[in-house]
């Protein structure tokens, strides 16, 4: 049972370069979501996934767009990079329809943008 | 504007010593109040989680105690041990809010033996 995966792990790409982070869960759970962490900012909600077919809008969304591929897959897309994009973006889920449940991350992909 | 205000930093203790960090919220709709504990390396996993309806919740060795009326909480960590370092982070969400988290900027726990 490998909970919430993400891939890669780390990243480097040029300004202006596109790229897309993979996410996948194996706890049957409903929503999804895509945070990213900065020093001194805690983690902010990019877009989330209530369940399977509807994404919505976080907190920091430009620059991002997402992708619900099916129940167990949510993926994140940077189409320009920009150094501003340099983070640690993490995944999350949990179960829908269950106040408050707890959400389960991955273990982020550092990605860096030069 | 950050939503949930996190204090300290950083925090240095002694082995044995209680460990606390404050958050304060400015959204009254904000109705669960959960901790995550963070790892190096490793992503946020819940620690213990709080409703405004009570005003304390003991896990073990750690408590969080909770003021409505000053929207304030606060996560003590009583015994600190060395295992305990890790990075803390506060958080809020609204009801029915999806467990759309807004999350506090996080505390760097060291714990010396």
């Amino acid at each position: 049972n490998a909970g919430v995966t993400q891939t890669p792990k780390f990243q480097v790409l040029k300004t202006g370069q596109s790229m897309t982070l993979q996410c996948a869960q194996d706890m049957n759970h409903n929503s999804m979501y895509w945070y990213r962490q900065d020093p001194g900012m805690g983690l902010r909600l990019i877009y989330y996934s209530a369940s399977e077919g509807t994404t919505d809008k976080g907190e920091v969304p430009n620059g991002y767009n997402v992708s619900r591929l099916n129940k167990r897959e949510f993926s994140l897309r940077l189409e320009s990079a920009a150094p501003s994009q340099t983070s640690v973006y993490f995944c999350a889920s949990s179960e829908q329809g269950q106040m408050n449940s707890p959400l389960h991350f991955g273990n982020g992909t550092r990605l860096t943008v030069t | 504007q950050q939503q949930v205000k996190q204090s300290p930093q950083s925090l240095i203790v002694q082995k044995g010593g209680i460990s606390i960090i404050n958050c304060a919220y400015e959204n009254t709709a904000f109705d669960y109040f959960p901790w995550y504990q963070q790892f190096p390396g490793k992503g946020p996993a819940l620690l213990i989680a709080i409703r405004p309806d009570v005003s304390e919740k003991k896990e073990g060795r750690f408590t969080i105690s909770f003021n409505k009326s000053a929207k304030q909480f606060s996560l003590h960590i009583m015994d600190s041990q060395p295992g305990d370092s890790a990075t803390y982070f506060c958080a809020a969400s609204k009801a029915g809010g999806y467990n759309k988290l807004i999350f506090g900027a996080g505390t760097r726990l060291a714990v010396h033996p």
